[in-house]
């Protein structure tokens, strides 16, 4: 069983839809938790981290729940633009050196 | 410039050849790792120096991977004897703080 696990995908939503995703992870030392958005052929971009308490950037809302070991995100009044992977990150354990363990990265895909 | 680089950003090689790919972070950042990414998976570990110490190799995935920092700034990682299976995008990060900045990537296609 992998770290960090992501459905694949691909989620195909109109303009304007509400749609979640999911990760879990397997290690419950771990201590940070982030996703990242990646467009075709470019580099992962933070999108947020994430925090037990829940954050939220505009149209965009990560959730944490350690209890059953996953992350979640949910982007709301989707755009064309949202269309890409997104990835989340799992900081590997209490030693807290930064290294990332990454899911398989979710692909969506806005249509108009 | 004000994020981290790559270089090359493309590179083919020859089964056989040896390759080295560079990276320059984000000036001031201690942390630099490198990741290796198949088409359609995520990022996976390979390395992590602070400073110029290499505090973890243990995603390298085989003694013909190697990877220095030397002065504790650029960072190269090269790949002795390439295999098609090492065909992939290397991508280097610099750290601040909690966030990880990763760089443009060196796509490398081994035939």
């Amino acid at each position: 069983r992998k770290e960090v696990e992501q459905d694949p995908g691909p989620f195909n939503v109109p303009e304007g839809a509400t749609v979640a995703f999911n990760c879990t992870y397997s290690n419950s030392a771990s201590q940070s938790f982030f996703w990242y958005r990646q467009d075709c052929r470019k580099e992962p971009k933070l999108l947020m981290s994430v925090y037990s308490s829940g954050n939220e950037d505009g149209r965009f809302t990560a959730q944490l729940n350690r209890a059953s070991q996953y992350i979640s995100l949910l982007i709301r009044d989707s755009k064309l633009s949202d269309s890409a992977t997104y990835l989340c990150a799992v900081n590997s354990g209490s030693s807290n050196t930064g290294k990332l363990i990454f899911g398989q990265g979710t692909t969506l895909q806005v249509k108009p | 410039g004000a994020g981290v680089s790559q270089s090359p950003r493309y590179k083919v090689a020859k089964r056989g050849q040896d390759v080295a790919l560079r990276c320059d972070p984000i000036s001031g950042h201690v942390s630099l790792f490198w990741y290796q990414q198949a088409l359609g998976q995520g990022p996976e570990f390979l390395t992590y120096f602070q400073n110029e110490a290499q505090l973890d190799k243990s995603g390298l995935p085989s003694d013909r991977f190697f990877a220095e920092r030397p002065e504790g700034s650029v960072s190269t990682l090269k790949i002795q004897r390439t295999q098609q299976e090492d065909s992939a995008v290397y991508l280097c990060a610099s750290t601040l703080g909690n966030e990880q900045f990763f760089g443009p990537g060196t796509r490398l296609t081994v035939l």
